[in-house]
């Protein structure tokens, strides 16, 4: 099955960027996500790149993905301390009637003042 | 507004009596999914209905099962719930291939 790795921890002061990474193993997926979570709540979607894309731009995030090292990134700029939260990658695979996500295990960011 | 919800957000059960988790969404969506995600870890899918086609995951326990009366709503039960079920249940929503939206999540104890 698709394995998918992200580093556990990032730590960032207020104002700079962060980079949120994520590997995986099978190349077969139409959509990447990324997905937020606050603690105690649900997931909210952050934004996705469809796979034959490179990079996508929404405000202060920018995505990027390298299908050949098989390597997907999250940037924020501008980090704020609202955006301390787990972040997950997951990828899609499309069964026919569903779209099954394998998320990766998350990664914490913290926002230092 | 448009949106998955999950009730309760919290809840308290005793080692073997059974509970149901509800979940409910105005989206219009025909798939929903229920995953359970245990502290510290990626949620993890139990199983999913496609309109009322039920679809279970390999390795769900038998003990989790789900009901879909209607496209609105959609219910988790836990026949017998034990200590290393307390976690996290989130309900997700999409409409068929489509970005999945999930719901605030019902945090389960297992006293």
């Amino acid at each position: 099955g698709e394995d998918v790795e992200q580093s556990l921890f990032l730590s960032v002061r207020e104002g700079d960027s962060s980079v949120i990474n994520c590997t995986y193993t099978d190349s077969s997926s139409t959509y990447l996500y990324w997905y937020k979570q606050e603690p105690g709540a649900g997931l909210q979607l952050l934004t996705y790149i469809f796979s034959n894309m490179d990079m996508k731009q929404d405000q202060r995030l920018t995505v990027l993905l390298n299908k050949k090292d098989k390597h997907l990134s999250l940037r924020i700029a501008d980090t704020q301390t609202g955006d301390s939260a787990i972040y997950f990658c997951a990828l899609d695979g499309d069964t026919g009637t569903a779209s099954k996500l394998t998320f990766g295990t998350g990664t914490r960011l913290q926002v230092t003042l | 507004d448009a949106m998955v919800i999950q009730n309760p957000r919290y809840q308290v059960t005793q080692f073997g009596k059974p509970v149901t988790l509800s979940c409910s969404q105005t989206l219009n969506h025909n798939v929903m999914y229920w995953y359970q995600q245990k502290s510290s870890q990626a949620p993890k899918l139990l199983f999913h209905y496609y309109d009322k086609d039920f679809n279970n995951e390999a390795d769900t326990p038998d003990n989790f099962q789900s009901r879909r009366p209607n496209t609105s709503f959609c219910f988790l039960d836990i026949r017998s719930p034990g200590l290393g079920d307390a976690a996290m249940y989130l309900c997700a929503t999409s409409r068929v291939g489509e970005t999945q939206y999930f719901g605030p999540g019902t945090r389960l104890l297992v006293l």
